[in-house]
């Protein structure tokens, strides 16, 4: 089973602020990795999948980069709406596909 | 519109049984695994086991494996999710999603709004 490990646990930041989530893979996953948002009582929400291609209608200000084991979600300017928990997920390796234990964007 | 919708909330004893579901409308219902997903209260995603309801190919994360059974019902466009004996430690949000891309396990784009299972006695 491939561990996704995300840092920082916890991230405190300022709306308008650049922020960048890292996931790492305990083994290659390729580019077979998406970042989800979710917020408190809401399913998760697809962002980026391929690594590095935003889902549909999600805002140019989220992207995403990496292959092989390194990843990064990078938010350009947050807005207040991005404050939520993020999880990366690969699906090269199943079952089980695995996610990361998450990251929270909380208000400095 | 493409959409999965779950049944509601369950309220259930320590061994009882459950079967919950994932009914699937706005697309080909046969062409897209669909996976189950369970988080616990106030902790992150957990990939359980996915099943592709054209011909009923089902696999589990070893975590779940013997845990849960994972069924479909390709006449209703319907997916289960059952335990034949249900534990304190069952409590959780379940949701069920679909990948994006058709007959591949690929990143979930489609989520159900989630079924709460409480398990108390």
């Amino acid at each position: 089973e491939i561990v996704m490990t995300q840092s920082p646990a916890t991230l405190s930041v300022s709306p308008g602020e650049r922020v960048t989530l890292s996931c790492r893979a305990s083994q290659s996953v390729r580019s077979n990795l998406a970042w989800y948002q979710q917020k408190p009582g809401q399913a998760p929400r697809l962002l980026i999948y391929g690594a590095s291609t935003r889902g549909t209608g999600i805002s140019a200000r989220f992207s995403g980069s990496g292959s092989g084991t390194e990843f990064t979600l990078t938010i350009s300017s947050l807005q207040s709406e991005d404050f939520a928990v993020y999880y990366c997920l690969q699906y090269n390796d199943w079952p089980p596909a695995t996610f990361g234990q998450g990251t929270k964007v909380e208000i400095k | 519109e493409v959409q999965l919708v779950q049944s509601g909330a369950e309220v259930k004893k320590p061994g009882e049984s459950l079967k919950i579901s994932c009914k699937g409308s706005g697309y080909s219902f046969t062409d897209y695994w669909i996976g189950w997903v369970r988080q616990m209260p106030g902790k992150g995603l957990e990939w359980m086991g996915i099943i592709y309801p054209g011909d009923s190919d089902t696999r589990y994360s070893p975590s779940f494996q013997g845990q849960v059974t994972i069924s479909a019902d390709r006449s209703i466009n319907t997916a289960y999710l059952q335990w034949s004996s249900l534990k304190a430690s069952d409590t959780a949000m379940y949701y069920c999603a679909r990948p994006q891309v058709q007959q591949l396990v690929h990143a979930f784009d489609i989520w159900g709004q989630g079924t709460m299972v409480a398990v108390s006695s």
